[in-house]
């Protein structure tokens, strides 16, 4: 079966500090893979996706970047963050095949103070 | 632009109860829905899912209804319980991409 790990589950940054984010998914090959944002009792906002290594797709411009460094492996970096990334982040991967459901990862909480 | 929302941002039900919850897109070329519920401090977790070739799907306890002439979606889940307290989420499948409401957050009442 398949399974989604991401990490750290909570994350305090000062303003200015640089963030990674990563999250690695098992027991499938070349997933679709995604990073969404979400403020305080607010829907997700679609940040990132990417349907192959090194096809990267934004959805939003903003402070921060993603990369695929392999086919399971998802990164969201910052070089500095700002008070405005703080959120929910999620990732999460669907089978390359257009239409279907993502399953999502477990969240970081990142506070930037 | 296109969007995808919820009617009503909560929702109180008895235990035991029926819940629907409701929601509306613009986007009259989608095809595929999904429903998630997520809880407090964790990642949305899959319901239940309808192609639009389909007017209604139904799972354990859970049923989406699809009226694609007025461009509904609702997730009725029957004999609500405790577990079933959470937020839910309509999401609207475009190419490789999905686009959520805001939610719906569901309080069930012992």
């Amino acid at each position: 079966s398949q399974t989604i790990h991401q990490w750290p589950a909570t994350l305090v940054q000062p303003v200015g500090s640089p963030l990674s984010l990563e999250c690695t998914v098992e027991g499938t090959s070349n997933p679709n893979l995604y990073w969404y944002r979400q403020a305080a009792g607010r829907g997700l906002q679609l940040l990132f996706y990417s349907v192959g290594i090194g096809q990267i797709s934004s959805e939003v411009p903003q402070n921060l970047s993603a990369s695929r460094p392999q086919d399971r492996q998802f990164i969201l970096s910052s070089k500095k963050l700002l008070l405005s990334d703080s959120g929910f982040y999620l990732c999460a991967w669907s089978f390359g095949q257009g239409r279907e459901k993502l399953f999502f990862g477990s969240g970081t909480q990142l506070s930037v103070l | 632009g296109e969007s995808v929302g919820l009617h009503l941002p909560t929702l109180s039900v008895q235990e035991g109860d029926n819940s629907i919850i409701n929601c509306a897109y613009s986007n009259s070329a989608s095809d595929y829905f999904i429903w998630y519920k997520q809880e407090s401090g964790k990642g949305p977790q899959f319901i239940i899912d309808i192609r639009s070739n389909m007017d209604k799907r139904q799972g354990q306890r859970v049923t989406v209804l699809l009226n694609k002439t007025v461009k509904h979606l609702s997730l009725q889940i029957a004999a609500t319980q405790p577990g079933d307290s959470a937020v839910y989420f309509c999401a609207e499948n475009n190419d490789y991409k999905l686009s959520f409401g805001a939610g719906t957050t569901v309080t069930v009442r012992a």
